[in-house]
């Protein structure tokens, strides 16, 4: 099956830092991918739309500027969390379709925790 | 549009008993349905999933799905759980563009 694959699985950062997750189709090429998060004892919620090559697409709610999407190749979509706060501490995955298939494949996601 | 209602954010069963993880939806389109298992501190593992053409779903772990569209649930269910299906349990909705909607989650305790 396709893998995605997700970098780093958690990780650390001091309050007012940013912190950059990678989302990468291992073995197939994703003209679109997602980003959700999951808070603690919640569901996940969809946070954008990465497009290869263009803007991404914000869910309502979701701050573009501070959640930094790009898409600069066809494997590869990154997530800049800026100006980290302790609020922003949550569990963030991706999921990228493969194209003809019905199911979104996704990555391992990021524990993200802002002391 | 599309949402997913899961009912019990927390379900019990004694271990050999019967699961059964309830979900129901809504989805202007004709959806494609989906049961996520997540362990703690882990991703999304996809149990089944329900596209088109046979609405009785079996999926790993011994895990099987029906697909109702007059009651517009997919519920869960195995027969005989074991200590290894504790996990979280999440129903989710496509419309068919892989954007999905995820309920908010049923957490299974399995008791010895």
């Amino acid at each position: 099956g396709a893998v995605v694959s997700q970098h780093p699985s958690w990780v650390i950062c001091k309050s007012g830092t940013s912190v950059k997750i990678e989302c990468r189709s291992l073995d197939f090429q994703a003209t679109t991918m997602f980003w959700y998060r999951q808070f603690p004892k919640q569901s996940l919620m969809l946070m954008a739309t990465s497009n290869e090559g263009s803007k991404a697409t914000y869910e309502q709610g979701v701050e573009k500027d501070k959640f930094l999407i790009n898409h600069a190749s066809l494997t590869l979509s990154t997530l800049t969390v800026t100006s980290a706060h302790p609020e922003d501490s949550s569990f963030y995955i991706c999921s990228a379709p493969l194209t003809g298939n019905t199911e979104a494949f996704f990555g391992q996601g990021t524990r993200l925790t802002v002391v | 549009a599309q949402s997913v209602t899961q009912l019990g954010s927390h379900v019990s069963v004694s271990e050999g008993a019967l699961v059964l993880l309830r979900c129901n939806y809504s989805s202007s389109v004709p959806p494609y349905l989906f049961w996520y298992v997540q362990y703690p501190n882990q991703g999304l593992q996809l149990l089944l999933k329900y596209t088109t053409g046979a609405t009785l779903v079996k999926g790993i772990n011994g895990f099987e799905a029906e697909f109702k569209k007059s009651e517009t649930s997919f519920h869960l269910t195995k027969p005989s759980a074991h200590m290894s299906d504790a996990a979280e349990y999440f129903c989710a909705v496509s419309g068919g563009y892989q954007k999905v909607t995820f309920g908010t989650g049923t957490k299974l305790q399995v008791i010895p």
